[in-house]
This record gives C-alpha cells, sequence and structure tokens, in this order.
C-alpha cells in the first residue's frame, strides 16, 4: 500500500541548532513530494515541493529538502532554527490517482528551546 | 480575499445531527480538496472537485459523509447523522488544477461531536 512515513512524532532542538526532519514514502514510482508547516491555529503552508529535476530544492524561511530516490526518503533540512519554526511540519506526496490527492504523513511536531 | 476561506472555524453539535461546512476556494482555481485531520494524524483526503463535478470522492468514508461545489467556487461539505468519530478538523484546499500546482489551504473548521 502507498504510505508515508515521518518517524519522528516530536523532536525539540535548540535555537540556532540544525535540524533534519525525516520523511520515507512507499509508491511504485516518484511521486510529487512536498513539505507542509501548520501553525497553531492556521492553515497548512507549503515550505517547498519536488517535481523532477534537481534533487536538493530549496523553499521559503530557509528550508532545503533533499530527495534521494535510493532512500525513497524527502528529509527536510534548515541550518539553524529560529523559536518561530516551533510547529507541525508535515511531509506529503502526490500522485495522480484520478485526482491530484495529497497523501501525508502523520506529522512532526517541533519545538524550539530559547 | 486572497486566501482559502472556511466557515464555520468551530462547530460543535450533537449525536446525530447534520452539519454543514463551507469553503471558498482561491478565485479561479478549478480544482477543490476536502481533508479530515484527527487529533494526532495526518490529513485524510475526502473528495476533489474540478469545476462542479467530483471525479474523485474516493475519500469518503461513508455515505453520511456529501459534498457539492457550486458555480465552480463555493463547496459545502455536508455530514449527515454525525457520529463522535467525525470530530476532527475538516481541511478545504484549492489549486489551479493543473499537474504540479500547489494546494492552498484554508484554517480548517473544528468539528466537535458530542
Amino acid at each position: 500500500a502507498q504510505s508515508v512515513t515521518q518517524p519522528d512524532i516530536h523532536i525539540t532542538v535548540s535555537e540556532g541548532a540544525s535540524l533534519e526532519l525525516r520523511c520515507n514514502y512507499s509508491y511504485g514510482a516518484t511521486p510529487y513530494l512536498f513539505w507542509y508547516v501548520q501553525s497553531p491555529g492556521q492553515g497548512l503552508q507549503l515550505l517547498l515541493k519536488y517535481f523532477s529535476g534537481d534533487t536538493l530544492v530549496q523553499g521559503i524561511k530557509g528550508f532545503e529538502a533533499e530527495f534521494k530516490r535510493s532512500q525513497s526518503s524527502f528529509n527536510l533540512r534548515k541550518p539553524s532554527v529560529h523559536w518561530s519554526d516551533a510547529a507541525e511540519y508535515f511531509c506529503a506526496v502526490g500522485l495522480w490517482a484520478g485526482s491530484y490527492q495529497l497523501t501525508f504523513g502523520k506529522g512532526t511536531k517541533l519545538s524550539v528551546i530559547p | 480575499g486572497a486566501g482559502v476561506s472556511q466557515s464555520p472555524s468551530n462547530k460543535v453539535t450533537e449525536k446525530g445531527k447534520d452539519v454543514e461546512l463551507r469553503c471558498d476556494p482561491i478565485s479561479g482555481h478549478t480544482a477543490l480538496y476536502w481533508y479530515r485531520q484527527r487529533l494526532g494524524q495526518g490529513l485524510e483526503f475526502l473528495i476533489y472537485f474540478q469545476g462542479n463535478s467530483a471525479p474523485d470522492k474516493s475519500g469518503l468514508p461513508s455515505d453520511r459523509f456529501s459534498a457539492e461545489r457550486t458555480g465552480g467556487s463555493v463547496s459545502t461539505l455536508t455530514i449527515q447523522r454525525t457520529q463522535q468519530e467525525d470530530s476532527a478538523v475538516y481541511l478545504c484546499a484549492s489549486s489551479l488544477g493543473q499537474e504540479h500546482n500547489e494546494q492552498f489551504f484554508g484554517p480548517g473548521t473544528r468539528l466537535t461531536v458530542l
């Protein structure tokens, strides 16, 4: 079955430290890949997306992600975390199946220690 | 407005009652998606509209759930005879409807069934 796995439910980092959030997917083909962020009481905001081409993609707010086909992974990284980055992060994949519906992982909650 | 809007933001209802949730997509976006987010879970796809038609209803959990879209714009998700397991945040997203296009999410409606 197709699935998206975010193995870390909750991560805590100190402000200024680097961050990596993991995402693995299980699909027959390479899907479209996305990272969204959800702040409390807010809708989801797209951080970045991968469709094809360069496997290192840059997003907003200083985030980047690397697609690794051999590992079926699309990990999100940030070199220096800010307190305002505290939120929940969702990895999602899209593959045409009657629509471009997105399949989401269960999310990783990020806490930032000042 | 500039973004996707949803109303109401919160809805508390009694088991067995019907509820209607509204979504106003971004003007000009032909594709509209409904998702459900249960506590501690990722988003689950419910239904996809292209214009006023719904070619993909595969995510609707039961026949108590239905949705319509009129004028290629506003959509209403209706849940009949609500059950406690229907308690969740219901999110709407819209996009230009073409491959690769980003889905823009609304803030969601938090539904609580007592």
